[in-house]
């Protein structure tokens, strides 16, 4: 597509429960991340995904975070039992290869999760 | 842990003023850059500076990289109401994982008419 999709946009979950956030890259990055923007706290590093290697996992902030990229393309993002600390805007990002020296990020518009 | 601190937090102004918003680190970063971002949206990447001692100018915003690769500068002409929004730095670290940016918390910057 055009941009990075992301859905849903907003996500209300009650606490305990699990979420799933999905985003569609941009057509050809072969690299994927995601982030979390808490208030007051700024964008935090999740995880990352370049091709076929090895996701790099070591934002990731408790075994209640998983992700996966099927083929190269889609990227899920799973929170088991939610806290009401996961509440945040949670930013998926694609880039045409991994360096980031000269190619930026193109962010997705987010979901917005929030656990009562 | 690479930090990145940004000043100003909150910056409020009149149209047709001049600004200027810094992103400072003890670290060295391969490269940096400057995304904007409004409410409801995700950053939007504004400039990458490779070099140290690099100026870049994009219409009325002009970049600088630090000669030692570990601040920059983002300094703003006769701002427009426009150009109201979050600026955040975010360096890509040196070595290996040049792919993860470190973000500052941004400067929420406000032009009013």
């Amino acid at each position: 597509g055009a941009g990075v999709s992301q859905s849903p946009s907003n996500k209300v979950t009650e606490k305990g429960k699990d979420v799933e956030l999905r985003c569609d890259p941009i057509s050809g990055h072969t690299a994927l991340y995601w982030y979390r923007q808490s208030l007051g706290q700024g964008l935090e590093f999740l995880i990352y995904f370049q091709g076929n290697s090895a996701p790099d996992k070591s934002g990731l902030p408790s075994d209640r975070f998983s992700a996966e990229r099927t083929g190269g393309s889609v990227s899920t993002l799973t929170i088991q039992r939610t806290q009401q600390e996961d509440s945040a805007v949670y930013l998926c990002a694609s880039s045409p290869r991994g360096a980031t020296s000269n190619y930026g990020y193109t962010f997705g518009s987010g979901t917005r999760l929030t656990v009562v | 842990t690479q930090l990145l601190e940004q000043s100003p937090q909150f910056l409020s102004i009149q149209e047709g003023e001049n600004l200027t918003v810094y992103c400072n680190s003890s670290s060295v970063f391969s490269s940096l850059q400057w995304y904007r971002q409004e409410p409801g949206e995700g950053p939007v990447l504004l400039v990458t500076v490779v070099t140290g001692g690099e100026v870049k100018k994009l219409k009325r915003l002009t970049f600088q990289f630090g000669d030692a690769r570990k601040d920059s500068s983002l300094h703003i002409t006769a701002a427009q109401t426009g150009d109201t929004g979050l600026y955040l730095c975010a360096g890509a670290n040196s070595g290996g994982s040049n792919y993860k940016l470190t973000f500052g918390k941004g400067t929420l910057l406000t032009v009013n008419p």
